[in-house]
C-alpha cells in the first residue's frame, strides 16, 4: 500500500540552528512534491514545490531536495527563528490529488 | 479577495444528526477538495471535484456526501453524524494547469465538528 512518512517526533532547535525535517514514501511515482506549513487552528499554507527532475530548490532560508531513487525528501529550514515555529507537511501529487504525510511540528527555541 | 471561506467555524452535533459544511473560493479554481484532519493520521481526502459538474471519492468517503454547487461553492453533507466523525474539516481549492496534475492547493480555515 502507498505511504507516506514524516519525522515521527516534533524537532526542537536553538534559534540560528537547521531544522531537517524527512519525508519518505513507498508505492508512489510521484511527478512532484510539495511542502506545506500549518499554524495551530489553521488550514495548511503552500511553501514549495520539487518536480522529478529536479534535485534541489529553494527558497529565502527554506531548501528541498528530493531524491526519487531514495524515495525521499528533505526539507531544510536555515538560520531559524521561533516564528518558523509549527508543523510541516508534505504532499505527493498524482491524478488531481494530494496525499498528505502527517507532519512534523518544529519548535524554535529563542 | 478572500480565498477559500468555509462554513460554520465550529460546530456540535448529536450521534445521528445532519449539517453541511460550506464552502466557497474566490480565485476562478477548477478543482476542490474535501479532507478531514485527525491527530497522528494527517489529512485524509473525502472527496474531490476536478471540475464544474464532477465530484470523486476520496481516501474516506464513507458516510459523507458532497455537491458540485457551481464553480465556486463545493459542500460536504454528513447525513448521519457518527462519533468517528469528530474531526476538523478543510476545504481546498486548486487550478490544475497540467494534464493529471494537482497544482498548489489553497486551503480553507477549517470546520471543527464535534460528534456527542
Amino acid at each position: 500500500s502507498q505511504k507516506i512518512e514524516q519525522n515521527s517526533e516534533a524537532l526542537n532547535i536553538q534559534e540560528g540552528k537547521t531544522a531537517t525535517l524527512t519525508c519518505n514514501y513507498t508505492n508512489y511515482s510521484p511527478a512532484y512534491l510539495q511542502w506545506y506549513r500549518q499554524d495551530p487552528g489553521r488550514g495548511p499554507v503552500f511553501l514549495l514545490l520539487i518536480r522529478e527532475n529536479e534535485k534541489e530548490k529553494r527558497k529565502e532560508r527554506l531548501k528541498v531536495t528530493f531524491d526519487t531513487t531514495l524515495k525521499q525528501s528533505l526539507f531544510h529550514i536555515t538560520a531559524s527563528q521561533p516564528a518558523d515555529s509549527a508543523t510541516y507537511l508534505c504532499a505527493l501529487v498524482g491524478d488531481y490529488k494530494l496525499s498528505f504525510g502527517a507532519g512534523t511540528t518544529v519548535t524554535v527555541r529563542a | 479577495n478572500a480565498g477559500v471561506t468555509q462554513t460554520p467555524k465550529f460546530q456540535v452535533l448529536k450521534t445521528g444528526q445532519s449539517m453541511t459544511l460550506q464552502c466557497a473560493q474566490d480565485m476562478n479554481h477548477n478543482s476542490m477538495y474535501w479532507y478531514r484532519q485527525d491527530p497522528g493520521m494527517g489529512l485524509r481526502l473525502i472527496y474531490y471535484s476536478a471540475s464544474e459538474g464532477t465530484t470523486d471519492k476520496g481516501e474516506v468517503p464513507n458516510g459523507y456526501n458532497v455537491s458540485r454547487l457551481n464553480k465556486r461553492e463545493f459542500s460536504l453533507r454528513l447525513e448521519s453524524a457518527a462519533p468517528s466523525q469528530t474531526s476538523v474539516y478543510f476545504c481546498a481549492s486548486s487550478e490544475v494547469t497540467g494534464q493529471g496534475q494537482a497544482d498548489t492547493q489553497y486551503f480553507g480555515p477549517g470546520t471543527r465538528l464535534t460528534v456527542l
